[in-house]
């Protein structure tokens, strides 16, 4: 059964440091990994996209990694900023006919000052 | 301002009225969906239009009827909802709707129905 689960379900750290959020994958066969970031109210926003070949892609202060024979992800946040509270979701696609294109539940992340 | 605009971002409705929610996209593409996302649960994928046709609806229920008359514009016609249908209906774009366009998501309509 194709499915994504992301580790910590909510997180809450201090402006400033650093934090990692975890995607566990079973989709199958793959063909790419997404993160998105949805704040409060607004609908999610592409952070990143990961094919197989690649280990590690940044984004600013965002940084993913795909380990692709474990089946995992992170997303590893710099220096936080109060702005980055919000949610967090991996999103990953099988290449295969039609749309499979499966949704983690997220991560909540709240940076207090 | 947003691709993707969404209206009304509210609404509230008892079970047995009729309301349609509406999606338009600035962007140029192709492809459009309706995603339903419930609290702590993954977003669910509705429905997929390509160059205005249909061509996904994962087993929604009929009282969610879906509109797409060109390629810029998407409706979602409700209809004798259940309350367990509240939820943030979210829309979306891509370039077209194949896996590595990313989605363009509108800021949704957050849907009660008492």
């Amino acid at each position: 059964k194709n499915q994504v689960e992301q580790s910590p379900q909510s997180l809450i750290i201090l402006e400033g440091k650093n934090c990692t959020l975890q995607c566990n994958y079973t989709v199958s066969p793959f063909s790419n990994l997404r993160w998105y970031k949805q704040d409060t109210g607004r609908g999610p926003v592409s952070l990143t996209i990961m094919t197989f070949s690649e280990n590690t892609k940044s984004n600013g202060r965002y940084t993913a990694t795909l380990d692709a024979d474990t089946k995992q992800s992170s997303l590893h946040i710099t220096a936080s900023q109060l702005s980055d509270s919000a949610s967090y979701i991996c999103v990953v696609s099988a290449s295969t006919g039609g749309f499979k294109t499966i949704f983690g539940a997220g991560t909540r992340l709240f940076v207090k000052a | 301002e947003t691709g993707v605009t969404q209206t009304p971002r509210h609404l509230v409705m008892g079970m047995t009225n009729k309301k349609s929610l509406k999606c338009e996209q600035h962007l140029g593409h192709n492809a459009m969906y309706w995603y339903k996302q419930s609290a702590k649960k993954p977003l669910e994928l509705m429905f997929v239009y390509s160059l205005e046709e249909r061509v996904e609806n994962n087993s929604v229920p009929s009282r969610f009827s879906p509109e797409c008359p060109n390629s810029s514009h998407l409706f979602l016609h409700l209809h004798t909802l259940q309350p367990e249908d509240s939820a943030l209906y979210l829309c979306a774009s891509s370039q077209d709707p194949g896996l590595d366009s990313p989605l363009h998501f509108g800021n949704g309509t957050r849907l009660t129905v008492t």
